[in-house]
């Protein structure tokens, strides 16, 4: 079955450092790829997307590129913010299914 | 406009003990969906709903969860007789249509945490 996988946290980095949170997948289809972040007291909300292989998702400073040869969607962010922690999930919906896979989150403290 | 609202937001309950867990979608979101992530782990699918019917129920864990939409408004999820490895956090998401969901945006609501002791 469809499955997402997530560097653990909690990623702790000093205000401006650069972030890269890890995800890779594995799908039997065609999958569109998501990042969701959940801000402390809030739902879920959609960050980026990509839909094909080699798209590029942005969003807020945020990059994500779809890699279908390394079944990876890693998150990035040249200079990050204390506004910026949360907890990150990275998602896939695949080909024929209607709901998303999640993986299990990976926490981001930013220090100022 | 109003998002997704839950409730509670959070419960404690005894083992053996019923829960009840409330959803207000979007107004107008014909897709209604139910999630849960426990201890931390992966945040898994439970159900679908379009409008007041079940699309897909395939995540759900066992007979001992019930979900309704009656009138294809707000949804309830109850768990009876509740064990502890229900324990987590329950999540809400809406969404206009089906097509908005391929692209990936659910609107969720703040989740209700659920603690079986």
């Amino acid at each position: 079955g469809d499955s997402v996988t997530q560097m653990e946290g909690p990623v702790t980095l000093s205000e401006e450092a650069f972030l890269t949170i890890n995800c890779t997948y594995t799908a039997t289809g065609y999958p569109s790829l998501f990042w969701y972040v959940q801000y402390p007291g809030e739902g879920l909300q959609l960050l980026l997307k990509a839909t094909k292989a080699d798209d590029k998702g942005s969003n807020k400073g945020f990059e994500a590129t779809y890699r279908k040869e390394t079944t990876s969607f890693h998150l990035e962010k040249g200079s990050v913010q204390v506004s910026d922690s949360a907890v990150y999930f990275c998602a896939l919906m695949d080909t024929g299914r209607r709901a998303l896979t999640f993986g299990s989150g990976t926490r981001l403290q930013v220090q100022p | 406009e109003a998002g997704v609202t839950q409730f509670p937001s959070h419960s404690v309950i005894e083992k053996g003990q019923t829960v009840t867990l409330r959803c207000d979608p979007i107004s107008g979101h014909d897709n209604l969906y139910w999630y849960r992530r426990v201890m931390g782990k992966e945040i898994k699918f439970l159900l679908h709903f379009v409008k007041e019917s079940k699309q897909d129920e395939s995540g759900m864990p066992n007979n001992r969860f019930l979900a309704e939409r009656t009138g294809g408004t707000y949804s309830t999820l109850k768990v009876q007789p509740a064990e502890l490895e229900d324990s987590g956090v329950y999540f809400c998401a809406s969404s206009p249509d089906p097509a908005t969901v391929r692209t990936g945006e659910l609107f969720f609501g703040e989740g209700s945490r659920l603690t079986v002791l």
